[in-house]
């Protein structure tokens, strides 16, 4: 059965630091792989995939993440954070039921930031 | 509109109430999803609809029953729930044959169960 684990539980970061959030999964496949954001009260908005090919993957708000396939790993990475990247942030990987298909997320990572 | 709609945003029933809960997807999807998100769980997939037929139950109460009568809109009919059903229940919509994975979320109906 597939599964995604986020370690970190709070990251608190300086704003214009760098920020990584990590995402390790467990999948028996190629994995499809998502991040997601979530600002409190919202729904989840899509930050980035992965389904093949370049293993650095960019996406909105300036965010990037990187497939490693021999860790298991989908790191998500921004340079330089602003206050408005306060937020919950999840990890994602798609795996297929009889139809449709379904996202197993992580436990989420809140990020706050200090001004 | 545009995106993924849930209506209402906020909800507050009793226990002996019936309510639905109410998503619409304008993407041109032909799969819709519903989620519970509860404080300090995971995000939990209820129910999993493709091309309009149910094809996921993930062992939810018989107190939630849902509804999909197209592909645009997908309905959760509530009654007689209980305290412990409080939460944010997300609808989300994705495209299916051919797959893309990537779901597109609403904001979510905020629950809460008295």
């Amino acid at each position: 059965a597939q599964s995604v684990t986020q370690p970190d539980i709070h990251i608190t970061v300086s704003e214009g630091a760098s920020l990584e959030l990590r995402c390790n999964y467990s999948y028996g496949a190629t994995p499809y792989l998502f991040w997601y954001v979530q600002s409190p009260g919202q729904g989840l908005q899509l930050l980035l995939k992965y389904f093949s090919g370049d293993t650095l993957v960019q996406g909105i708000k300036g965010f990037e993440a990187e497939f490693k396939r021999s860790q298991s790993s989908f790191n998500l990475r921004k340079p330089s954070v602003h206050w408005s990247d306060a937020a919950e942030y999840f990890c994602a990987v798609a795996g297929r039921v009889a139809a449709g298909n379904k996202l197993t997320f992580g436990g989420g990572t809140r990020v706050l930031v200090k001004p | 509109e545009t995106g993924v709609t849930q209506t209402p945003r906020h909800l507050v029933m009793g226990m002996t109430n019936k309510k639905s809960l109410k998503c619409e997807q304008h993407l041109g999807h032909n799969a819709m999803y519903w989620y519970k998100q509860s404080a300090k769980k995971p995000l939990e997939l209820m129910f999993v609809y493709s091309l309009e037929e149910r094809v996921e139950n993930n062992s939810v109460p018989s107190r939630f029953s849902p509804e999909c009568p197209n592909s645009s809109h997908l309905f959760l009919h509530l009654h007689t729930l209980q305290p412990e059903d409080s939460a944010l229940y997300l609808c989300a919509s994705s495209q299916d044959y051919p797959g893309t994975y990537e779901q597109y979320f609403g904001p979510g109906t905020r629950l809460t169960v008295t």
